[in-house]
């Protein structure tokens, strides 16, 4: 959705290194979903944000929503081939339902 | 431990015929989604419905038609067919429609539909 922009639109990463995702909105979110797809699978649900500030971690991944809650980063730290997958953000503003972006495929070679 | 469950996971048509895919969660969850993703496109959303009885028009409705059968299913529809719903779908459900993590939406695995 135009609404939300990510980027990078594709990265390619060597085993180890790190890596950021951005996701943008034009308009305040109510709350930020990030998931992650693996290649033919549905979407996993990693973490939701909703404060400014606020930044959530869960294994090597870590998710960041900045203070005018119009922007996140999802920061993977030593990359590993099991974090290849499509990521998604997912907006909610203030409606019944949510919007996404166009998704970032990584692919991590060793 | 099913979640969402949607069938079938891959379908091919040609172009006219018409087809349901259908979606059953068992989470107790009051809102349902159908999801369209196209490459470059993220996921758009067809239809939805914030309860049972219910159903709205989402981003790209044309084409399609939905039914909330009642509140664990929630089936989509191509009446005719066309090259331009070749796609892949994902049904998707979440506890509420409104409130924090409320929207947080539990995938299907996805139908992967041609229409030649």
């Amino acid at each position: 959705s135009q609404e939300l922009e990510q980027s990078p639109q594709s990265l390619i990463v060597q085993e180890g290194k790190n890596l950021t995702i951005n996701c943008t909105s034009s308009k305040t979110l109510y709350g930020l979903y990030w998931y992650k797809q693996k290649y033919g699978e549905g979407l996993i649900f990693l973490m939701m944000l909703q404060k400014g500030g606020e930044e959530k971690s869960h294994e090597k991944i870590t998710a960041k929503l900045d203070e005018k809650k119009q922007q996140s980063s999802l920061h993977i730290t030593a990359s590993q081939p099991s974090h290849a997958g499509i990521y998604l953000c997912g907006a909610d503003k203030n409606t019944d339902k949510l919007i996404f972006g166009t998704g970032t495929r990584l692919q991590v070679f060793p | 431990n099913a979640g969402v469950t949607q069938t079938p996971k891959f379908q091919v048509l040609k172009t006219g015929q018409s087809m349901t895919l259908q979606c059953a969660q068992d989470m107790n969850h009051n809102s349902m989604y159908w999801y369209r993703q196209d490459p470059g496109m993220g996921l758009r959303l067809i239809y939805y419905s914030a309860s049972e009885g219910t159903t709205d028009k989402g981003e790209v409705p044309n084409g399609y038609n939905v039914s909330r059968l009642n509140k664990r299913e929630f089936s989509l529809r191509l009446e005719s067919a066309a090259p331009s719903q070749t796609s892949v779908y994902f049904c998707a459900s979440s506890e509420d429609g409104t409130g924090s993590f409320q929207l947080r939406h539990t995938f299907g695995s996805g139908t992967r539909l041609t229409v030649v």
